[in-house]
């Protein structure tokens, strides 16, 4: 099974709206860390968000904000007020504490802003 | 700057080629992550270190092999190079995470590998 699942290929979005970007995670673990990251056309790897299994509250960085609804297994990443520079590849990411620290990396969501 | 440094930055080789491809961590860490990103598409885990010793392995091919040193770098062996090894390979490096800090993987900017 999948433990990162990223649905959204691809999506548009205009410019200055706000856009969400799906992840469900699949984990038997207690504890584990939920990540975003973002990937522009240069190639780095920039990280984004981060939120614990234990937050009670949703994690906010900026303009970002993860949805973090433990029940359902989601983490969604929103992006309020879109910009240009926001055009990327985005991936959602987990760390399992008791799995040997794993990092795993879902197939990401290329964002495209429109003018 | 994430402090993960990775040489070479670029590197074209042909078929049957080997190639190694090197990584310094951030001061201090002890994990380190290689992950193959292949063109367009999401980063597939290959291998992971804990302070010179293997902890897990992904989808690694026989022909690819790494290994962590005591100084901590990494390096990430690839032989008999086919065309489908082309790809952009990135090191990351972390803290040992407990579950108190973000714990997030630090990247390097990656060895885009052309095999021609």
């Amino acid at each position: 099974a999948q433990k990162i699942t990223q649905t959204q290929p691809g999506m548009f979005v205009q410019e200055k709206e706000a856009v969400t970007l799906d992840c469900t995670y699949d984990t038997s673990d207690q504890s584990y860390g939920l990540f975003w990251y973002k990937q522009p056309s240069s190639g780095e790897m920039i990280f984004l968000i981060y939120q614990g299994s234990y937050d009670e509250q949703n994690a906010t960085e900026g303009r970002y904000s993860l949805n973090f609804q433990k029940a359902r297994k989601s983490a969604n990443l929103v992006i309020s007020a879109s910009q240009l520079g926001d055009s990327a590849m985005y991936f959602c990411a987990m760390r399992e504490l008791y799995n040997f620290n794993k990092f795993y990396f879902g197939s990401g969501t290329k964002l495209n802003v429109k003018p | 700057d994430s402090g993960v440094t990775q040489t070479p930055k670029h590197l074209i080789t042909a078929t049957g080629q080997r190639v190694t491809l090197r990584c310094s961590p951030r001061s201090g860490d002890l994990s380190v992550y290689w992950y193959q990103q292949s063109l367009d598409q999401g980063l597939q885990f290959l291998i992971q270190y804990y302070n010179g010793e293997e902890r897990a392995k992904g989808n690694i091919l026989e022909r690819f092999s790494a290994q962590q040193f005591p100084d901590l770098h990494s390096e990430l062996n690839l032989s008999s190079l086919e065309l489908g090894d082309s790809a952009l390979y990135f090191c990351a490096s972390s803290v040992e995470w407990s579950g108190g800090s973000t714990g997030e993987l630090f990247f390097g900017e990656g060895s885009r590998l052309t095999v021609l």
